[in-house]
């Protein structure tokens, strides 16, 4: 496997389920990140990873709970989701989170949707 | 607050040229990133510019200046598999990437 990978690539859950989203990369990068991509809207950054610190918690409600293991693996747990949430989930991963330059390597997404 | 503006869509001729602007207003700045995302795809890189001045690579160029608050992507001889859309995003001064919504790009024959 190279660069960055996520799984499952679709996810369909009712209201009540408990899941988890699980993201992989493969460059040696340090920082991670997760990402809410939903329709005509900018990405929405949710959660950064450094050196597997959390460094950035834009206000994301608590059913969305992430967990970083390692600073090659990133999970987002997810319980109690409402149908709003249904959106792309991107993983990306960079050098690491201060590197001006540094450009994000994204993952293919998972499509949610909550039923 | 932070804004990046682009058009939300925008259609082309192939082989002709397309100009895709992006304006921002941000808490700092420390650089400026184009992506290319085709549709159920991930977003890759496209170039990345901190300096005022044009980028080129191959048939893209991108274009900065600071002072306006301004970028382009600059396509070339476009082909059929440029349909896509194309993101802009700036780093502020807390080293956080803001997005724009994109900009959808048809190709037409």
């Amino acid at each position: 496997e190279t660069g960055v990978t996520q799984t499952p690539r679709h996810l369909v859950m009712g209201m009540t389920n408990k899941k988890s989203l699980k993201c992989e990369q493969h460059l040696g990068h340090n920082a991670m990140y997760w990402y809410k991509q939903s329709a005509k809207k900018p990405l929405e950054l949710m959660f950064v990873y450094n050196f597997k610190e959390q460094t950035e918690n834009n206000s994301v409600p608590s059913r969305f709970s992430p967990e970083c293991p390692n600073s090659s693996h990133l999970f987002l747990h997810l319980h109690t989701l409402q149908p709003e949430d249904s959106a792309l989930y991107l993983c990306a991963s960079s050098q690491d989170e201060g590197s001006g330059g540094s450009e994000q390597f994204f993952g293919p997404g998972t499509r949610l949707t909550v039923l | 607050g932070q804004n990046i503006d682009q058009p939300t869509e925008m259609t082309a001729t192939e082989g002709a040229i397309v100009q895709i602007n992006c304006t921002y207003q941000t808490s700092g700045f420390n650089g400026l990133f184009w992506y290319q995302q085709h549709a159920g795809e991930a977003p890759t890189f496209l170039s990345y510019n901190v300096l005022d001045g044009l980028e080129e690579k191959g048939r893209f160029s991108s274009f900065l200046s600071r002072s306006k608050g301004y970028s382009y992507l600059l396509l070339k001889e476009l082909q059929m598999k440029d349909s896509a859309s194309y993101l802009c995003a700036v780093r502020d001064s807390n080293y956080q990437l803001i997005w724009g919504a994109g900009t959808k790009l048809i190709i037409k024959p």
